[in-house]
Formats: C-alpha cells, structure tokens, sequence
C-alpha cells in the first residue's frame, strides 16, 4: 500500500527566503505525486501534480517539485517566501489502476516572517 | 458553480447518537471520498468510490458506513458516534472513471464534535 512521509511537521521562512517542504513516498508502482495546499479554515487545493511526464513540475504561486525515483522523493519548493505563503501543505500519492484511492501525509504548516 | 458541497459545516452529538453528513457534486464525477483530517495527522481517507454503486474502505473506515446511489451523492453515515470521531470531515470528488491521474475537489468541510 502507497505511503507519504513528510519530514518537519513546521517549517518557518523568512519573507524572500527560499521554501523547501520535504516529501517521501512508497509505492509499489510508479506513483501518481501531489501537492495541495491548505489556507486556515478552507478545503484544499492542488498545487501541482507528476503523472509520469517531465519529472520537474510547474504549479501555481511560483511552486514548483521534483519526482527523483532513485530517493522515492517529491519535494516542494519556491525560491522566494511571500507572507501569502503561510498555509499547510500535504504531500499525497496515488497508484492509479480502477479502484485506486489517493493517501495524504500528514502535513507541514508553512510560516513566513517578516 | 456548486463544486462539492457538504453539510452541515458544523454539528455536535452525544456519544452514541447516530448521523449523516452530506455531500453532493455538481461536476459529474465519477471519484468520491471521505477523508478526516486531525492535527499532525493530515488527511486519512475512511471511504471511497469510483462510480455508483461501487465503493470501498481507506485508511480509517471502522465506525462510518457509506453508500453511493446516484452519481452526484456520497454520503457518511456515523453508526454510534465516539468522542474519537470529533474531527473535520472533507469530502472529496475527482472526475477520473478508473486509474487515478486527476486533482481532488474539496469541500469546505464539515467540524463534528462528539461529547
């Protein structure tokens, strides 16, 4: 069964500073890979997705991950921290196939200083 | 533009009652599920479904029953509600049919506390 880890439960950044949010996963397939973002009080929304094509994906905000298979990582980051940025993040897997579900970690809350 | 919807955003029960928490989409999904979402646990999916008719257990389903009759509706069931179950329920639509490539839609979320 798929897994997600999340190393570092708060990460605080200062404003400008770059943003790294750690992200390893297991899988006994080749994984489907997502981040979401959640702002207080709210659901959540994808940042961006790896479906198996370029293993350096774009998503919204200026975010960006890379898939590295050799580390099972999928690692989030944005080389410049705005205060909008403080939110929780979740790392998520799928493994596709037709009954497939899709496992969250267990977060990391994002701080921005000032 | 309705999205995913779930009710109630908030209700409180007594330890054993029973209830149902809503949610319906408007998009045609085929994707439904039912995650809670507890601090420094993150999100831990209980049930899901890929089509009418058609669901199965996550990660936490003991406690929940659901049934999904119609395409648009998926909704939770708690048999005898614990104070363990006090938590903030989302619910959860992708458009995929089989083989999951797609971006969940989120509900706004429903907080149940259990005395």
């Amino acid at each position: 069964a798929q897994s997600v880890t999340q190393l570092g439960s708060h990460v605080s950044v200062s404003e400008g500073a770059l943003v790294l949010l750690r992200c390893n996963y297991s899988s006994s397939v080749p994984p489907y890979l997502f981040w979401y973002v959640q702002y207080p009080n709210q659901g959540l929304q994808l940042l961006l997705k790896y479906t198996s094509a370029a293993t350096l994906v774009k998503g919204i905000n200026g975010f960006e991950a890379e898939f590295k298979k050799s580390e099972t990582s999928f690692h989030l980051t944005k080389p410049s921290a705005h205060m909008s940025d403080a939110a929780e993040y979740f790392c998520a897997v799928s493994e596709g196939g037709a009954y497939d579900k899709v496992i969250f970690g267990p977060g990391t809350s994002l701080s921005v200083i000032p | 533009n309705a999205g995913v919807t779930q009710t109630p955003k908030f209700q409180v029960l007594k330890t054993g009652q029973s209830m149902t928490l809503q949610c319906a989409q408007d998009m045609n999904h085929e994707y439904m599920s039912w995650y809670r979402q507890d601090p420094g646990m993150g999100l831990r999916l209980i049930h899901y479904s890929v089509g009418a008719g058609i669901t199965d257990q996550g990660e936490v389903p003991n406690g929940y029953n659901v049934s999904r009759s119609t395409t648009e509706d998926f909704p939770l069931r708690l048999l005898s509600a614990a104070p363990s179950q006090t938590s903030v329920y989302f619910c959860a639509s992708s458009p995929s049919s089989g083989g999951y490539t797609g971006e969940l839609f989120f509900g706004e979320g429903s907080r149940l506390t259990v005395l």
